[in-house]
């Protein structure tokens, strides 16, 4: 059973690049079948779709955060990464590493997801 | 971007009671629409993907419907775990778009 698990510093000061890492065990990141992808939720709030990944290296951002925004894959280490530039407090939120299943056509959904990181971004 | 719009916001209902949620969206999406609970300080879980297809493990006793721009969830007899948050989302095309959720409490 695939599990990922986020990791990066829990407090980023403003203007700074936020950076998490998602390890990935009980599945390889060059699976096909896949788009490794990045969610984020604001405090008490939903949740937001950063953008993904995919095993060949091909990238789709959010449009909101595209100009700001780095998604790298480390296929040795099973392993794929958000680098988030210029934060500001509206960067504060909760970020899940989610692994997007590719069913056919537009049918996919997000079935496995990491518990989650606390980043808040304060000087 | 395609808007979701989840109705009612919150929703205060009794164990053994039979729940509908609604989800709407801002432009036809076919059947492209997911469904996730949220329960307190953990991730998120896919009920349901598009539409009508229940993931491996959740009840039966969750079902959804829809096409094009109106879709439903519903639980047909509320367990003591089923209180928590749940949010669509649309795969129709990105950016993939949430609804704001609908908090089920107990009444």
């Amino acid at each position: 059973q695939v599990q990922l698990q986020e990791s990066g510093p829990g407090l980023v000061k403003p203007s700074q690049t936020l950076s998490l890492t998602c390890s990935v065990s009980g599945d390889s990141i060059s699976s096909a079948d896949y788009y490794w992808t990045w969610i984020r939720q604001h405090p008490g709030k939903g949740l937001d779709w950063i953008g993904y990944i995919y095993y060949s290296g091909s990238t789709y951002y959010n449009p909101s955060l595209k100009s700001r925004l780095s998604i790298s894959l480390d296929t040795s280490k099973n392993q794929f990464s958000l680098h988030l530039y210029a934060v500001t407090a509206a960067d504060t939120a909760v970020y899940y590493c989610v692994r997007q299943i590719l069913v056919v056509s537009a049918i996919n959904y997000f079935d496995s997801w990491g518990q989650g990181r606390q980043v808040t971004v304060s000087s | 971007d395609i808007q979701m719009t989840q109705s009612p916001s919150s929703l205060s209902a009794s164990i053994g009671d039979r729940v509908t949620f609604t989800c709407r969206a801002s432009e036809s999406i076919s059947s492209y629409l997911n469904w996730y609970q949220q329960r307190p300080g953990k991730a998120p879980k896919v009920l349901i993907y598009a539409t009508t297809n229940l993931q491996g493990g959740v009840p039966s006793r969750f079902s959804g419907g829809g096409y094009g721009t109106e879709f439903t969830l519903t639980i047909s007899s509320l367990q003591p775990e089923d209180f928590a948050t749940y949010y669509c989302q649309q795969s129709y095309n990105t950016p993939y778009t949430f609804g704001q959720g609908t908090k089920l409490e107990i009444k």
